[in-house]
């Protein structure tokens, strides 16, 4: 079965530290991974996503992300944390394998960025 | 400002009622879909249209009822609700199937449904 596992419920970060939040998937074939964060009373927004080729993804807002292969993983990160970036982040696989694939979100880590 | 926009932000409504949910995507996309967020559980797919053809229902309960005139409009109908339904309701749209080349879904701000 096709899952996607965020083994932490939240994250607490000092301001200007790195900062990791961990993702790890299981599903068959090539798949396509995304990070999303969702702030207060909003929907979700699209941050990053793995397609193919370089393992490392650049996205919005200084975000970055590590595909690695063998370790089933695609972990968020960002060199020096803010105080904004206090979200809830929810890491999504598609498993790429069909067209009719869907999107399977994990169950969302929530970042706490202190001053 | 997003490409997909949900109307109202919020709604409380009695179990009785009946109202609907509309979302509107300015993104030229062909899929779109509800997906429902309660607290403390994951992501819930509700619906999936493709060209305005209904590909998925994840057993929602008939007084949840989809419709979708065309690949830019998705409405949500409500009727009798109950206060377990009560949630943050998320539409979104993507140029095709996710599954096909890791087509990014994107989200509206959702409405917040309160069932009394």
């Amino acid at each position: 079965a096709q899952s996607v596992a965020q083994p932490e419920d939240q994250v607490n970060v000092a301001e200007g530290n790195p900062l990791t939040v961990k993702c790890t998937y299981s599903v068959s074939g090539n798949p396509y991974l995304f990070w999303y964060v969702q702030y207060p009373n909003r929907g979700l927004q699209f941050l990053l996503k793995y397609i193919t080729g370089d393992n490392l993804v650049k996205g919005s807002y200084g975000f970055e992300a590590e595909f690695n292969k063998s370790q089933t993983s695609f972990h968020l990160k960002k060199p020096s944390a803010l105080v904004s970036d206090s979200a809830l982040y929810f890491c999504a696989v598609a498993p790429g394998y069909s067209s009719a694939s869907k999107i399977i979100f994990g169950s969302g880590t929530r970042l706490s960025i202190r001053p | 400002e997003t490409g997909v926009t949900q109307t109202p932000r919020h709604l409380v409504m009695g179990m009785t009622n009946k109202k609907s949910l509309k979302c509107e995507q300015h993104l030229g996309h062909n899929a779109m879909y509800w997906y429902k967020q309660s607290a403390k559980k994951p992501l819930e797919l509700m619906f999936v249209y493709n060209f305005k053809e209904q590909t998925e229902n994840n057993s929602v309960p008939s007084r949840f009822s989809p419709e979708c005139p065309n690949s830019s409009h998705l409405f949500l109908h409500l009727h009798t609700l109950q206060p377990e339904d009560s949630a943050l309701y998320l539409c979104a749209s993507s140029q095709g199937r996710t599954g096909l080349s890791g087509n990014t879904i994107y989200f509206g701000e959702g409405s917040w449904l309160t069932v009394v």
